[in-house]
């Protein structure tokens, strides 16, 4: 069964510091990886999505992401974050097929708070 | 395009009484999906279709029901709610295709059981 681990609940940075959000995923082939972000009481966006190809991903809103077999991780990355990235972040794991259907498992989810 | 809709926004329900949520998409996807939010738990797939009068079961469909009588309609029902229901519902829709395509959510329902 695919599965995905978001081991921060909640994260604190300063506006303008840099930013990892770990994701750590289970799933017995080639996985098909996503992140998105929530605002607060809104739906969830896209970030950023991997398949295959280069492990670097580059993502919407500066935000990247960089996928390690070896580590089963796809950890998203910024530079330098700004007060409205302040968010909810989700990473996914697709794939799950039974009958058809891509069927997105989700993370638990890491709130980031931005300090100004 | 509106995208994803979602009525209503806000509901709030005594338990045992019925309601259905609707959700529309007008990008002509053949996907769509059924989700609940619920703190700390990230999102748990209720149902979802891969088209027109076709449903599946996802991870936690006990107490709902679905129907997708047209391709731009997925309708969720609880036909008697119980306060565990009491969650933020997401629906989303994909195109049909490799499992690489996005999923595209609307703004969610949040229900309350009394």
């Amino acid at each position: 069964a695919q599965s995905v681990t978001q081991p921060d609940i909640h994260i604190t940075v300063s506006e303008g510091a840099s930013l990892e959000l770990r994701c750590n995923y289970s799933y017995g082939a080639t996985p098909y990886l996503f992140w998105y972000v929530q605002s607060p009481g809104q739906g969830l966006q896209l970030l950023l999505k991997y398949f295959s190809g280069d492990t670097l991903v580059q993502g919407i809103k500066g935000f990247e992401a960089e996928f390690k077999r070896s580590q089963s991780s796809f950890n998203l990355r910024k530079p330098s974050v700004h007060w409205s990235d302040a968010a909810e972040y989700f990473c996914a794991v697709g794939g799950g097929l039974t009958g058809g259907g891509n069927k997105l498992t989700f993370g638990t989810g890491t709130q980031l708070k931005v300090e100004l | 395009n509106a995208g994803v809709t979602q009525t209503p926004k806000f509901r709030v329900l005594k338990t045992g009484q019925s309601m259905t949520l609707l959700c529309a998409q007008d990008m002509n996807h053949e996907y769509m999906y059924w989700y609940r939010q619920d703190p700390g738990m990230g999102l748990r797939l209720i149902h979802y279709s891969v088209g027109e009068g076709t449903t599946a079961k996802g991870e936690v469909p006990d107490g709902y029901n679905v129907s997708r009588l047209k391709k731009q309609n997925f309708l969720l029902g609880l036909e008697s709610a119980a306060p565990s229901q009491t969650s933020v519902y997401f629906c989303a829709s994909r195109v049909s295709g490799t499992f690489y395509n996005e999923q595209f959510f609307g703004p969610g329902t949040r229900l309350t059981v009394l």
